[in-house]
């Protein structure tokens, strides 16, 4: 089945304390990104990447660390969380960047106090 | 920058029922229109893609249509049922800024 995963699905941490959230495509999709969903501000990216070693900021990048060493994965590192990051997080991917369907990730709720 | 508005916010109807639901933008340098449904708990699911030199998308009860010169697009669901209650979210492309500008969503509940 095609799919995005993300790991964990939820999160509660502390101020300070680094996290990654995992995001895996089985599609051999090229474009992968992240996005944030606060209420009344929508969904907001964070970061893309268009290919393997290629990634660049989006809207909203302060806090935020992405890599892209596989083509499936598209880590996203949090590595000094704040409470202004409590957010849901979801993960997207299409096989090419404008032409194709976004699939998108379950999301992952993250809880930072 | 671009600015995509869904009105209304909330729209309740009953099962059956035929209904319409809207999506403007401010750019006209439009690369591809998304139509994606949001379920609580839930991500997004792609309904419709509509390319900028299309007009329309159909798939099943859904329509979708776009408007390049007044900025508009219009999702149609004919018959609706109590399993389309959903957040429906619209998305604009520029092509060129590597991401999709949503719009605040339509929350539809289908009443049995």
């Amino acid at each position: 089945e095609a799919q995005v995963t993300q790991n964990p699905r939820y999160l509660i941490t502390v101020t300070g304390k680094k996290l990654t959230v995992t995001c895996s495509q089985n599609m051999n999709h090229e474009y992968m990104s992240w996005y944030r969903q606060d209420p009344g501000l929508g969904l907001r990216q964070i970061y893309y990447s268009m290919n393997v070693e290629v990634t660049d900021k989006g809207d909203v990048p302060e806090g935020y660390k992405v890599s892209r060493k596989e083509k499936r994965n598209f880590p996203l590192i949090l590595e000094s969380p704040s409470p202004n990051q409590t957010s849901l997080y979801f993960c997207a991917s299409s096989s090419r960047w404008g032409a194709d369907t976004q699939y998108f990730g379950p999301g992952t709720r993250l809880t930072v106090l | 920058k671009q600015e995509v508005t869904q009105i209304p916010a909330a729209l309740s109807v009953p099962e059956g029922e035929n209904l319409v639901l809207n999506c403007s933008f401010t750019d006209s340098a439009i690369y591809n229109l998304q139509w994606f449904r949001q379920d609580p708990g839930k991500g997004l699911t792609s309904l419709l893609l509509i390319q900028s030199s299309q007009r329309e998308q159909t798939s099943g009860r859904l329509n979708a249509s776009l408007d390049k010169s007044s900025g508009r697009s219009t999702l149609y669901i004919a018959a609706s049922q109590p399993g389309d209650s959903a957040t429906y979210l619209c998305a604009w492309d520029s092509g060129s800024a590597r991401q999709l500008t949503f719009g605040s969503g339509t929350q539809l509940t289908v009443l049995p």
